[in-house]
């Protein structure tokens, strides 16, 4: 199984909304509602923000949204704070009944 | 409260096995819908999706790397330990485990980690 793909960064300012990006496959992505996304500032473990492509996890803050369509999978935060200047990584149950990450995104705050 | 910790060498000699131990706290790999899995991150790179044990024992494995990889579960210890064999200097990175959960929802996702630790596979 390959890597998901993901762009390699994005940025926005304060108060905007930006999107992640998240493509696989028919056999991963568009297989199941069953896509991650993790936030992971430098040096630390990452952190489970949404589950199941739009669910958030108690404590996570409503300002992150999840969303499919067909085989790619998107990450929406709005109204950008200075801290969510991390990285993101898109993950994926696959057909095989395995995992899958992405190549992860850096999102810069400017 | 929950907490998962790694131990194990952090320095490995090419070809040798490396053997890595989960252990964690407040919570119970008897407990149907859980799980303990491993990923690495191999410095300044993305994460790489290892190994997974459920609490019924089921194993899974990344593809790529079930050949070299073990993945074990001692529940009346709280432990979870990963093998990897035939290291390589690629296979340097840290080393996260971290507890998954089928959501009601249905899909497997990791909800608490541990601090990861850094392995070193050089001669």
């Amino acid at each position: 199984q390959s890597a998901l793909t993901q762009p390699a960064s994005v940025s926005g300012s304060p108060g905007q909304s930006i999107a992640i990006s998240c493509t696989g496959t028919s056999s991963d992505v568009g297989a199941y509602n069953y896509v991650f996304w993790y936030q992971q500032y430098p040096g630390k473990a990452p952190k489970l923000i949404i589950y199941d492509v739009n669910y958030r996890p108690s404590g996570v803050s409503s300002r992150f949204s999840g969303s499919k369509s067909g085989n790619t999978a998107s990450l929406t935060i709005s109204g950008l704070h200075a801290e969510d200047e991390a990285d993101y990584y898109c993950s994926s149950y696959t057909s095989s009944s395995t995992l899958v990450f992405g190549g992860g995104t850096k999102l810069t705050v400017l | 409260q929950i907490t998962l910790r790694e131990s194990g060498p952090t320095l490995v000699k090419p070809t040798q096995s490396l053997t890595l131990t989960c252990s964690f706290s407040g919570f119970s790999l008897s407990t149907s819908r859980l799980g303990v899995g491993w990923i690495r991150q191999p410095p300044g790179k993305a994460l790489e999706w290892l190994a997974l044990i459920f609490w019924n024992e089921d194993g899974r494995y990344s593809p790529s790397l079930k050949s070299r990889l073990t993945i074990t579960k001692d529940t009346s210890r709280n432990q979870v330990v990963l093998t990897m064999t035939n290291m390589d200097p690629a296979d340097t990175g840290t080393y996260y485990c971290a507890r998954n959960v089928i959501f009601s929802s249905g899909g497997p996702g990791f909800d608490y980690w541990g601090q990861g630790t850094l392995v070193t596979v050089s001669s």
